[in-house]
């Protein structure tokens, strides 16, 4: 079993609709949780980050940890054709060096249709 | 402030070739990381560079190997390409790196498309 599981997509929404990406993770450990955004031929950009169960949001993205189910999500209101992009989601843990690392799920690609 | 600029943007090799990539972070970053990222296993981590010293790395054949510099920048080295490892090479830069504490923000380069042919 991979450490993050992420369903590839694709995923294909109309303008306006509200969008659920989620992942699974395995490695109780992790720290951080993390959703990076990668548009085509471009590097990924961090979209938001949380370390404790529960709900952060920031402007129409909201973003939910659930611990005990090991299971976070990335929902995105009002989605617009400029969302679309391949949305990563990327978890932390400490090494047995004590420094960090990121661990990736593999993306899921959204596309929000005008 | 400029981002992380990677060279070349794309590269063709064959088998058996070594190849070089370069990575310039932002001004003032230290670290430099580098994944690797394929369809079929995603964004993969293969290294982490802090003051001119490997801090962490991934689960990589030793082929795979870099450098840092002491103004940052990064190289990283393939040796005796296999066809395995035409991916994208994308190069990411923080202030301080993975070392704990709160996650220190990780920009993204536009990355190295790299196949072997």
């Amino acid at each position: 079993q991979k450490e993050v599981e992420q369903d590839p997509g694709p995923l294909s929404v109309p303008e306006g609709a509200i969008v659920s990406l989620n992942c699974t993770y395995s490695n109780s450990a992790f720290q951080y949780f993390m959703w990076y955004r990668q548009y085509s031929r471009k590097g990924p950009e961090l979209l938001m980050y949380t370390y404790s169960s529960g709900n952060k949001e920031d402007g129409r993205f909201t973003a939910q940890v659930d611990k005990s189910s090991k299971y976070i999500s990335l929902f995105i209101r009002d989605s617009q054709p400029s969302d679309s992009a391949t949305y990563l989601c990327a978890m932390s843990v400490i090494t047995q060096g004590g420094s960090e690392k990121l661990v990736f799920g593999k993306g899921t690609k959204l596309t929000v249709n005008p | 402030k400029a981002g992380v600029t990677q060279t070349p943007r794309y590269l063709i090799k064959t088998r058996g070739q070594q190849v070089t990539l370069s990575c310039s972070p932002i001004s003032g970053h230290r670290s430099v990381s580098w994944y690797q990222q394929t369809p079929g296993q995603g964004l993969q981590f293969l290294f982490e560079y802090f003051s001119e010293t490997q801090r962490n790395k991934g689960n990589f054949p030793g082929r795979f190997s870099g450098r840092q510099f002491s103004n940052s920048r990064s190289e990283m080295n393939v040796s005796t390409l296999e066809l395995g490892d035409s991916a994208l090479y994308l190069c990411a830069s923080s202030l301080e790196g993975l070392a704990g504490g709160l996650p220190d923000t990780q920009y993204f380069g536009p990355g190295t498309r790299l196949t072997v042919l």
